[in-house]
């Protein structure tokens, strides 16, 4: 079985305030995949990361950065300097070697930022 | 713009009607999904293809249909739903079923039933 466990429910930010989303995982393959995603109110998940299960290095994309920690089996999400474009709801996924291709959705993170 | 592409955008159908969801990509991908997403709720997985053939069905009811006729297409019959079947069904794309690239996915169409 997997569970991805995103504990904040809903954040709110001001603008240019560094924000932390947190995410925790649970599964037995050996082999499997971590992402995360981003919905906006229109609807569309956007893909914005994957980190493969035997790569812990963390990453940086402009202002997003993302710490994977196999350790604690968490893989979490901070963006600095928010701004009110990122607002949107934010879901962690995983999916395991031997899913077939599920994907199991933490219950998302809503994120405000206010101006 | 998503390179997965869903119609239509908003759908309002009533109990006795029959309608589908049409979805399509052209990134050559060979799997493709159907998800029901409920308001302030995760997607939930309905049906996995791969190489046009269903791969998973997550015991969906049987007044949702999935078809797939080609590799690029992926479509959602729908008949005979019931008001709890209203919810934003999400259509997504990846380039194999067991491979570790992420799933694309598009606008969804928002279903809203009488």
């Amino acid at each position: 079985a997997q569970k991805v466990t995103q504990a904040q429910t809903e954040i709110s930010v001001v603008e240019k305030e560094d924000v932390t989303l947190d995410c925790v995982y649970e599964t037995r393959d050996t082999t499997y995949y971590l992402f995360w995603y981003k919905q906006p109110p229109s609807g569309e998940l956007v893909f914005l990361i994957r980190r493969n299960s035997f790569d812990e290095q963390n990453e940086i994309s402009g202002r997003y950065s993302w710490n994977f920690q196999k350790s604690t089996s968490s893989f979490n999400f901070t963006i600095t300097a928010s701004q009110v474009v990122d607002s949107a709801v934010y879901f962690c996924a995983l999916r395991g070697g031997t899913s077939y291709g599920k994907l199991t959705f933490g219950q998302g993170t809503i994120l405000t930022v206010h101006p | 713009d998503t390179e997965v592409t869903q119609t239509p955008k908003h759908l309002v159908m009533g109990m006795t009607n029959k309608k589908s969801l049409k979805c399509e990509q052209h990134m050559g991908h060979r799997a493709m999904y159907w998800y029901k997403q409920k308001a302030k709720k995760p997607p939930e997985l309905m049906f996995v293809y791969s190489y046009e053939k269903l791969s998973i069905n997550e015991s969906v009811p049987s007044r949702f249909s999935p078809e797939c006729p080609n590799s690029s297409l992926l479509n959602l019959h729908l008949h005979a739903l019931q008001p709890e079947d209203s919810a934003l069904y999400l259509c997504a794309s990846s380039q194999y079923r067991d491979s570790n690239q992420p799933q694309h996915f598009g606008d969804g169409t928002r279903l809203s039933i009488l």
